[in-house]
């Protein structure tokens, strides 16, 4: 079982939509948790971190269940400029290993 | 305010032969992780640089290495290459303090021949 499980995608969905990404860890110790965004040949860029009381950044918003071990990304009113990979990622407790998701393809259509 | 630099940005290799990649941490970061980003697959963590040390590794084998200079800025060496090193390589860089926030370079895309 990998690390860091998400739904590969691809979503399509019209500009406008509202669209979730879910993503789940295997490790119980993980302690720190986030998502980047990476557009088609470019470097992974920090999107925004998750906290355990979920998080909102104008029309993301990010929880956390650690009961469930799992995270997501709920992104409102898509725009173009959206489309791109959408990365996971996990680190452990007392360590310095970061530990990415395959990521999940989002194309947001006109 | 220069962000992370790697060079070269491409190249390619044949089997067998080494490589060595480079990376310049952003202003005021101390700290260096380098990944490898397979197509179609998230970056895998090879390992992390701080104090002229590697304080962690991955899954890799050997003939992945590295090394920190003074300056805080990183080398990564592949030996004795092969076809499935094929992948684009990123170095982030963070604060010793702060290795939560990463910052990522460009990378470089290395084609093994």
């Amino acid at each position: 079982r990998k690390e860091v499980e998400q739904d590969p995608g691809p979503f399509n969905v019209p500009e406008g939509a509202t669209v979730a990404f879910n993503c789940t860890y295997s490790n119980s110790a993980s302690q720190s948790f986030f998502w980047y965004r990476q557009d088609c040949r470019k470097e992974p860029k920090l999107l925004m971190s998750v906290y355990s009381s979920g998080n909102e950044d104008g029309r993301f918003t990010a929880q956390l269940n650690r009961a469930s071990q799992y995270i997501s990304l709920l992104i409102r009113d898509s725009k173009l400029s959206d489309s791109a990979t959408y990365l996971c990622v996990v680190k452990n407790t007392g360590g310095f290993k970061t530990i990415f998701g395959a990521g999940t393809r989002l194309f947001v259509k006109a | 305010d220069a962000g992370v630099t790697q060079s070269p940005t491409h190249l390619i290799k044949t089997r067998g032969q080494q490589v060595t990649l480079r990376c310049s941490p952003k202003s005021g970061h101390d700290t260096v992780s380098w990944y490898q980003q397979a197509l179609g697959q998230g970056p895998q963590f090879i390992f992390q640089y701080y104090e002229e040390e590697e304080r962690q590794r991955g899954n890799f084998p050997d003939r992945f290495s590295g090394h920190q200079f003074p300056n805080y800025s990183s080398e990564l060496n592949v030996n004795a290459l092969l076809l499935g090193d094929s992948a684009l390589y990123l170095c982030a860089s963070s604060s010793g303090r702060l290795t939560d926030t990463q910052y990522f370079g460009p990378g470089t895309r290395l084609t093994v021949l």
